[in-house]
């Protein structure tokens, strides 16, 4: 059992936009702006895609944005495209020095 | 560009010693802006944070509620590397294992490759 809940599957045909959401309490996502989302291919490692909430790192694709509302982070992908078949995952800072994970949610492009 | 490089055994027996290193360059162990974490991926589990070491004015230590009483990482600072022993394993461990690097309000952003860790008699 996961600390964070996401969907187990979410999916969409290329060039549509697709949110996915990660949903905790107050103690974890809606306590503090430390959210962050990993996609991972398989047998790849995680790659880290949204930081702090809504901030893309470095080479990652405007498509990906994330946001927050109450105890509920999303990111949305927009402009879907074949190479964003993965599965993603959210995770929060969750007080004091845990840090928490979502289930995981595989991303299908149709 | 940093890199981690992990090492160790793919088998471990139940009720044994599950240890593991990640190798660090470009970066340093004792650097005081990051930390350096093992977190562990498992159908059952999903994605699992484990722990972390990181160094202020002294070294530091944070572990997952759930394995917190059989957990230890330690850096190395003279190989620049740091590692993972989980003792009294048991098949429910069974997982890949990786190595990562960051602080819990900016994100993990550089991972080890993995590696399968089998608990099996």
């Amino acid at each position: 059992q996961s600390a964070l809940t996401q969907p187990p599957s979410a999916s969409g045909s290329p060039g549509q936009s697709v949110t996915i959401s990660c949903t905790g309490t107050s103690s974890d996502v809606g306590g503090y702006n430390s959210v962050s989302w990993y996609q991972q291919h398989p047998g790849k490692a995680p790659k880290l895609m949204i930081s702090e909430v809504t901030k893309r790192p470095s080479g990652v694709p405007d498509r990906f944005s994330g946001s927050k509302s109450g105890n509920t982070a999303s990111l949305t992908v927009s402009g879907l495209q074949a190479e964003d078949e993965a599965d993603y995952y959210c995770s929060s800072y969750a007080g004091n020095n845990i840090l928490v994970f979502g289930g995981g949610t595989k991303l299908t492009v149709l | 560009q940093v890199l981690l490089q992990q090492s160790g055994p793919g088998l471990v027996r139940p009720s044994q010693t599950l240890s593991l290193t990640c190798a660090i360059s470009g970066d340093s162990v004792s650097s005081s802006s990051t930390a350096w974490n093992w977190l562990r991926l498992s159908p059952s589990r999903g994605l699992e944070w484990l722990g972390r070491t990181y160094y202020t004015s002294r070294w530091n230590n944070d572990f997952a509620v759930s394995v917190r009483s059989r957990v230890t990482i330690n850096p190395d600072t003279s190989k620049n590397q740091f590692s993972l022993r989980l003792n009294s394993v048991t098949p429910e461990d069974t997982a890949v294992y990786y190595c990562a690097r960051g602080r819990m309000s900016t994100g993990l952003d550089y991972w080890g490759r993995g590696t399968l860790v089998t608990v099996s008699s």
